[in-house]
């Protein structure tokens, strides 16, 4: 158990819906990072949060969004769903700023399995 | 294009059997971690390596970080079932950089 949770654990939905999939850090770890993991594209950064600020973006749609609320859970927000998001989708959390390296040990959550029909 | 291409793409050997795990770009990372991910679960991180030519040992497992800092591999001595898994190399191209995860190697060993 990494101490990160993710809720739901799946979600199936239809197209041109809105989810929102949640994220509890570590306790005491400000920065999460949100990933998308699929069959052809592999493990994709998406974004990062440190302390409520967004810190660094990767790969993430316009039609994504994330936030960091001051009790430093997290939330992605997938709108306009289309069949290709269909993915895992992981949070991370670590303990520091920066993308993740060094000590920087980025701890994954069990991720939430998105299912778009 | 992916900057960190990962070979073999899968791996299936018998319990006992060594094998090795490449991890190559034609980029220079600042550092670069491995990840073992089992089904259902999200990855964990292995070992950080952080100088050319550095080598680290966890248990079985042997990294190497090559001289340049654009390559890496694990390998594995006497695999074990318990090996079973995705191995993900991740690498940072500066210290303010964020993670980029190499293409994934799926190992299973059997008995």
């Amino acid at each position: 158990d990494s101490g990160v949770t993710q809720t739901p654990k799946h979600l199936i939905t239809a197209t041109g819906q809105r989810v929102t999939l949640r994220c509890s850090p570590r306790s005491g770890d400000l920065s999460v990072y949100w990933y998308q993991q699929s069959l052809d594209q592999g493990l994709q950064f998406l974004i990062q949060y440190y302390n409520g600020e967004e810190r660094a973006k990767g790969n993430i749609l316009e039609r994504f969004s994330a936030q960091q609320f001051p009790d430093l859970h997290s939330e992605l927000n997938l709108s306009s769903l289309e069949l290709g998001d269909s993915a895992l989708y992981f949070c991370a959390s670590s303990s520091i700023k920066g993308g993740g390296f060094g000590d920087n040990e980025q701890f994954f959550g069990p991720g939430t399995r998105l299912t778009v029909l | 294009t992916q900057l960190l291409e990962q070979s073999p793409q899968f791996l299936s050997i018998q319990e006992g059997e060594n094998l090795t795990v490449y991890c190559n770009s034609s980029s220079v990372f600042s550092s670069l971690q491995w990840y073992r991910q089992e089904p259902g679960e999200g990855p964990v991180l292995l070992v950080t390596v952080v100088t050319g030519g550095e080598v680290k040992k966890l248990k079985r497992l042997t990294f190497q970080f090559g001289d340049a800092r654009k390559d890496s591999s694990l390998h594995i001595t006497a695999a074990q079932p318990g090996d079973t898994g995705l191995y993900l190399c991740a690498g940072a191209l500066s210290t303010a950089s964020k993670l980029t995860f190499g293409t994934g190697t799926r190992l299973q060993v059997t008995l």
